[in-house]
């Protein structure tokens, strides 16, 4: 069965500074992998998407991740975070169910404070 | 500008009482999907339909209902069945590569 996992339940870090959220997921086969965003009492906004080729695919607001298929990974990163950053960001894995339905399995998300 | 609209943003529920929350899409998505979201809990999957006037039940389906009438909307009630109703509830519908684009969500409050 397909599963999302994101060990982080809440990370802070100091406006400027780098970040890295980490996601890893199981599925058997290729997944279609998502990073969304969401900001308190606020739907969740698509922040980016990998379907296949370049493993490395950039975001709105300056998100990047990178999919590892040897670690079964989806890290997401930013170089250099801003207080508007702050954030709960979900990892999610896309696919078909066995009835034909297309389905998404959502992580527990991250929560990110930003510091001054 | 396409996107999908939900109603009531805040709704007061009294015990024993079933309410609907609305969910709308003009993306020209053919699946749709309720999800509740509860601190901590991440999203979990109450209902989805993947065609008109067929929804297959999700991983939390008991006290809710759900119809699938006509492609834009999605409707959720949430009966008098549901012990524990209070949460935020997000309307989601599918792309053609499983990317889902959101509502803003209905938070929903017993009293």
């Amino acid at each position: 069965a397909q599963s999302v996992t994101q060990p982080d339940i809440h990370i802070t870090v100091s406006e400027g500074a780098s970040l890295e959220l980490r996601c890893n997921y199981s599925y058997g086969a290729t997944p279609y992998l998502f990073w969304y965003v969401q900001s308190p009492g606020q739907g969740l906004q698509l922040l980016l998407k990998y379907f296949s080729g370049d493993t490395l695919v950039q975001g709105i607001k300056g998100f990047e991740a990178e999919f590892k298929r040897s670690q079964s990974s989806f890290n997401l990163r930013k170089p250099s975070v801003h207080w508007s950053d702050a954030a709960e960001y979900f990892c999610a894995v896309g696919y078909w169910s066995s009835g034909g339905y297309q389905k998404v399995t959502f992580g527990t998300g991250t929560k990110l404070q930003v510091i001054p | 500008d396409g996107g999908i609209t939900q109603s009531p943003k805040y709704l007061f529920r009294k015990e024993g009482q079933n309410v609907t929350l609305s969910c709308e899409q003009n993306l020209n998505h053919d699946a749709m999907y309720w999800y509740r979201q509860d601190p901590g809990q991440g999203l979990r999957l109450i209902y989805y339909s993947q065609i008109v006037n067929d929804f297959q039940k999700g991983d939390i389906a008991e006290g809710y209902s759900v119809s699938r009438e006509k492609k834009e909307s999605f409707p959720l009630t949430v009966t008098s069945a549901q012990k524990n109703p209070t949460a935020f509830y997000l309307c989601a519908s599918t792309g053609r590569r499983n990317e889902q684009f959101f509502g803003p969500g209905t938070r929903l409050t017993v009293l």
